[in-house]
């Protein structure tokens, strides 16, 4: 079936530096993507998501790429926080239905 | 900070129990959702209702069971707990924004079964 799928379980990077945090999605036909943080003992909190006739799209030190041709997603977190290291994962959804399809998580780790 | 809370946050029981895991929301979403989740895995969805009366099963098989009697609340129950029915859960509602849902999670509940 259609899956949503992550490239590293875990990232480890510098306090200040920048993060990226890899997704490779299945199916052509989702509408949007979203990004998920999960803190430890917490459940997923929404941080950005994209729609599928974006490439791009920024928020507050995150920025979101989708790359449709290669079926790619892309979440930067720009100088990174110790409050960052967290879980998180990419979805994807379609306007037809309510439910989201969730990849496997990437351990985000930042070291001070 | 989301509205929706979960009750107990840990678990632990004998096999063969009856449990039921509490979920509820005050921000009026009509949508609601359990997922289950293995620690750092992916989340799959369980159970789904569209509003009071409403429940669907989701992607994942469960042998658990919901209600939907009120819109604020979502129970899940177990019948009889097994050691395969060891993992966390995690309720959630939404609503739609900008056509595309926006789930707001609880804390979860783990749930350990001995």
């Amino acid at each position: 079936g259609e899956s949503v799928g992550l490239h590293l379980p875990t990232l480890s990077v510098q306090e200040g530096d920048n993060s990226i945090i890899n997704c490779a999605y299945s199916n052509s036909a989702s509408d949007y993507f979203i990004w998920y943080k999960q803190e430890s003992g917490k459940g997923p909190q929404f941080i950005i998501d994209i729609r599928s006739n974006m490439d791009k799209r920024q928020g507050q030190r995150v920025t979101v790429l989708l790359n449709k041709t290669v079926k790619h997603l892309s979440l930067q977190i720009a100088a990174t926080q110790p409050g960052d290291s967290a879980v998180y994962f990419c979805a994807e959804g379609t306007d037809s239905s309510y439910k989201l399809i969730f990849g496997s998580g990437t351990r985000l780790l930042v070291r001070p | 900070e989301a509205d929706i809370y979960q009750t107990p946050r840990y678990l632990v029981i004998g096999t063969g129990k009856k449990i039921t895991l509490e979920c509820s929301q005050t921000m009026g979403h009509d949508k609601m959702y359990w997922y289950q989740q293995d620690p750092g895995m992916e989340l799959h969805l369980i159970h789904y209702s569209y509003g009071v009366n409403s429940t669907e099963k989701g992607d994942l098989s469960s042998e658990s069971t919901v209600s939907r009697i009120r819109t604020e609340h979502f129970p899940l129950t177990l019948e009889s707990a097994r050691p395969s029915h060891t993992s966390q859960y995690l309720c959630a509602s939404s609503d739609t924004q900008g056509a595309r849902e926006k789930l707001f999670f609880g804390s979860g509940t783990q749930l350990s079964v001995l």
